[in-house]
């Protein structure tokens, strides 16, 4: 199995523009997971799913931020509209039902 | 909600020395699941050992090993003969049995010198 894929790797954006983050999930996995790492507040869960069904979004920082699960093997992750202060690492991780979570290679996000 | 504390945010260690990670964290379940994870500068998040908490023996995988101690909510690692490839981050991660998502600790930063 590749592992799960995550694109871009980085992307560079302008304040305002409208940022979309790609993941593919690790076959028969259940859970996807999407995290932001930044160096102040370290890891942070944002939302994930369960069968393609979000099941928490309280880490979702603000309505700028929204998520879907159209199918068990695409996932997204978009920012309308992006800001400065939302540059960071953001995460894509899966994991099936009694197993740990498996990360993608993270996408870097630069806003200026 | 259940909370993971790394209380070392940095350390440094010789190569083929040997080095311990702290982690504890703050449950009223019975039943979960602890991990390490170790991120490289290359940024990738990678498994280094798992541990059941219904499990009594301590988990080993090569160099890295841990001490868990259930009842003082404690989960060490220990990196023997350490590498220069061990320099990374490592965090700590608690998973229930019942949950869904990991929580994570804020990690340790690894420096291994020569």
């Amino acid at each position: 199995d590749a592992g799960v894929i995550q694109s871009p790797r980085h992307e560079v954006t302008e304040m305002g523009q409208e940022v979309t983050l790609r993941c593919k999930p690790i076959s028969g996995h259940d859970y996807l997971f999407w995290y932001r790492q930044t160096m102040m507040r370290g890891l942070e869960l944002l939302i994930y799913f369960n069968n393609n069904v979000p099941i928490d979004d309280s880490g979702m920082p603000e309505d700028r931020f929204s998520a879907k699960m159209p199918n068990a093997s695409f996932s997204t992750l978009k920012i309308q509209p992006s800001e400065p202060r939302d540059s960071a690492v953001y995460f894509c991780a899966s994991r099936r039902t009694g197993s740990e979570a498996f990360f993608g290679q993270g996408t870097r996000l630069t806003v200026v | 909600a259940q909370t993971v504390t790394q209380s070392q945010p940095e350390m440094s260690v010789q190569e083929a020395e040997t080095v311990t990670l702290s982690c504890t964290y703050d449950t009223s379940e019975n039943n979960y699941y602890l991990f390490w994870y170790k991120q490289p500068p290359s940024r990738q998040m990678i498994l280094v050992i798992r541990q059941e908490a219904y499990k009594q023996q301590n988990a080993t995988e090569n160099r890295f090993s841990v001490n868990f101690q259930k009842a003082a909510k404690s989960f060490s690692l220990k990196i023997s003969d350490s590498q220069l490839g061990d320099t990374a981050m490592y965090f700590c991660a608690f998973l229930l049995i019942s949950g869904y998502a990991l929580n994570f600790g804020k990690g340790t930063s690894l420096l291994v010198t020569p």
